[in-house]
């Protein structure tokens, strides 16, 4: 398995602000994903982030909204841009290991005022 | 593309008691399906998997069945524990394409 950390674990913020939230794994992962679960739904993926090449994104996300960054095989930003009361969500990150297994973060939680 | 659908939304048992989890999935080539449990507050925690070359397989009191034919397949917790209790969700990938998540489950073991 793997052991990821995400920060902030929660944050409050104001409409038309930005979060970034980082992801840090404790080891190197080829393969990083982030999602949304909205409260009491499902978990959404938003992007998948390789390392070396750009984000690819699910249909209804745009990277203007949700920029993502991967300087490096354990760690990787998402950003809420502009946001607004409902982009509250919790945000994961995930990373995929050996057979398809996938690790999850422990999220962050987002208000949106 | 892949489509899951996982029943019941909801289950209460009592503690001592197994619990079943059914989930239906639309694309006959997947392949990978994995199960997360989620505690309040935290993230999904991988509890158990099957490949689709493999019926069954079990992990203590957690196993997890396939049926290729019928593209179903599901949870079964066995003796049920107060911490059991939590959102359980299935999920069914197909090759390299991404992990299709069920909508949830929530377990709750009365003592």
């Amino acid at each position: 398995s793997a052991v990821i950390s995400q920060k902030p674990s929660r944050d409050i913020c104001q409409r038309g602000t930005s979060l970034t939230i980082q992801c840090q794994v404790d080891s190197q992962v080829t393969m990083m994903f982030w999602y949304r679960q909205q409260p009491g739904q499902s978990l959404t993926l938003i992007a998948t982030a390789n390392q070396g090449s750009e984000a690819t994104y699910e249909s209804g996300f745009v990277i203007d909204k949700f920029p993502i960054s991967r300087p490096n095989l354990t760690f990787s930003t998402l950003t809420v841009s502009n946001m607004s009361p409902e982009d509250s969500s919790i945000y994961l990150c995930s990373v995929e290991l050996a057979r398809n297994e996938q690790f999850f973060g422990p999220g962050t939680r987002l208000t949106v005022l | 593309g892949e489509n899951v659908e996982q029943h019941p939304s909801t289950l209460s048992v009592q503690e001592g008691d197994s619990a079943v989890i059914k989930c239906t999935y639309s694309d006959s080539a997947s392949n990978y399906f994995p199960w997360y449990k989620q505690e309040l507050g935290k993230g999904p925690q991988l509890i158990i998997d099957i490949r689709s070359n493999v019926g069954e397989k079990k992990d203590q009191r957690i196993a997890v069945t396939l049926n290729k034919t019928a593209k179903h397949f599901s949870l079964h917790i066995t003796e049920t524990q107060p911490e059991d209790s939590a959102v359980y969700f299935c999920a069914a990938r197909t090759g390299f394409q991404k992990l299709v998540f069920g909508t949830g489950t929530r377990l709750l073991v009365s003592p």
